[in-house]
């Protein structure tokens, strides 16, 4: 099992740019979260998908949109970057809508804006 | 939301046991309590969750009190490896996301 994969590892963008990142689930994980991580804090959480459906969202701007496919796998947008979008980019996958289920987190992706 | 409150950093010998404290003084009924470990540039990982008593696996203890408003992480004898951020997190029942906090970073001394 590979466990929750998130691509690419590292990216640098400049100001106004926009991003796509992209996690595959855990396998037999039908619900994907995505947090930002600034350094020295802790996630953040920004969205959440279930059935292809943002069921959740954080404090966060209509610059940062997401996906879900049907085979689970999530995409997250960020449009119009700003310096401050800096930060370790985390999916999370969990089976089933119940938040008592443990949640799997990728290795998270870099994003460095200049 | 159950607000969460545990120490910034800890220190601690190889081979000792390490308890980490976190307080949620208004944690609601259905609240469950759980604890994830960070590495540098890694995702979060699940340590282990609990709703009262004491719940043990094979990494940690996890001791909460009848009152349920505090609760203890107790990793025993501690390596260099368990160098990192312990995040204790209080989540309600049902679909609701994680909320982190700063945590607390554990630093490990030979």
């Amino acid at each position: 099992d590979a466990g929750v994969t998130q691509s690419p590892t590292h990216l640098i963008k400049t100001r106004g740019q926009q991003v796509t990142l992209r996690c595959s689930p855990k396998s037999g994980h039908d619900t994907v979260s995505w947090y930002q991580q600034a350094l020295g804090q802790g996630p953040q959480f920004i969205f959440q998908y279930y059935e292809e459906e943002e069921r959740q969202r954080g404090n966060f701007p209509d610059r940062f949109s997401g996906h879900q496919f049907p085979n689970y796998s999530s995409e997250l947008n960020v449009n119009a970057l700003l310096l401050g979008d800096s930060a370790l980019y985390l999916c999370a996958s969990r089976e089933g809508s119940t938040s008592y289920n443990e949640q799997f987190f990728g290795p998270g992706t870099r994003l460095t804006v200049l | 939301l159950a607000k969460t409150t545990q120490p910034i950093s800890m220190d601690s010998y190889e081979g000792q046991e390490v308890n980490i404290t976190c307080s949620h003084n208004n944690i609601a009924t259905n609240d469950y309590i759980t604890w994830y470990q960070q590495f540098p540039s890694q995702g979060p990982r699940f340590i282990i969750q609990g709703y009262k008593t004491k719940v043990t696996n094979e990494v940690a203890s996890l001791f909460i009190p009848a009152d349920r408003k505090s609760s203890t992480l107790s990793l025993p004898r501690v390596s260099l490896s368990d160098t990192a951020v312990y995040y204790c997190l209080v989540y309600h029942s049902g679909n609701t996301p994680l909320v982190f906090g700063k945590g607390t970073r554990l630093s490990v001394i030979a």
